[in-house]
């Protein structure tokens, strides 16, 4: 079935470090994958997707990777700043249209 | 980044009686989702809305709970008879450019706490 999962439920990093949030998925046939980040008591924020035809895309401090082989997918911060605390979820896009999320991973940054 | 609104932000109710919650969606757009997330999991898809009908929907979504559009604009997702276990926070979201299904936007949620 489809399913969207991540590897590790907290995350904690030094202010000024690299984060790298991870995410697997077993639908071999998705074909688009979505990050968001959720802060205490707000809805999902967009951060930066990504198309099965891709296997890198960059935005403002934030990369995602895809590993089709492996049905993985993560997503680097770099030079984490507290504002970045949150949840972060990865999603994928169901057969029906909808998202199919993952857990969540709570990312702490250490001033 | 588009602007999906919800309201009202809380809502409290006893269980057994029906609420309404509301949506105003990125503007011209033919796409329409409702989510919700129990408090501290993940979010779950309960119904998508394609041109004024409802599109898909999640197991969750089932006789209780429904969806409008009753003035062109704004949505509405109405649960009948509220259980206990319909405490979540409640998402609308939709895409923010016409010719991109894909990428959905989130409204800030309702929280709907039913007693």
């Amino acid at each position: 079935g489809e399913s969207v999962g991540l590897h590790l439920p907290t995350l904690s990093v030094q202010e000024g470090d690299n984060s790298i949030i991870n995410c697997a998925y077993s639908n071999s046939a998705s074909d688009y994958f979505i990050w968001y980040k959720q802060e205490s008591g707000k809805g999902p924020q967009f951060i930066i997707d990504i198309r099965s035809n891709m296997d890198k895309r960059q935005g403002q401090r934030v990369t995602v990777l895809l590993n089709k082989t492996v049905k993985h997918l993560s997503l680097q911060i770099a030079a984490t700043q507290p504002g970045d605390s949150a949840v972060y979820f990865c999603a994928e896009r169901g057969s029906q249209g909808n998202l199919i999320f993952g857990k969540g991973t709570k990312l702490s940054v250490k001033p | 980044e588009p602007e999906v609104t919800q309201t009202p932000s809380h809502q409290v109710t006893q269980m057994g009686q029906e609420v309404i919650l509301r949506c105003v969606p990125i503007s011209n757009h033919l796409y329409f989702y409702w989510y919700r997330q129990i408090l501290g999991q993940k979010v779950e898809f309960l119904v998508s809305f394609y041109n004024n009908e409802i599109s898909e929907k999640s197991e969750i979504f089932d006789d209780q709970f429904s969806v409008e559009r009753p003035d062109g604009s704004n949505f509405t997702l109405k649960i009948r008879s509220t259980k206990l276990e319909d405490s979540a926070m409640y998402f609308c979201a939709n895409p923010g450019h016409i010719t991109d299904p894909d990428t959905q936007y989130f409204g800030p949620g309702t929280r709907l706490t039913v007693l």
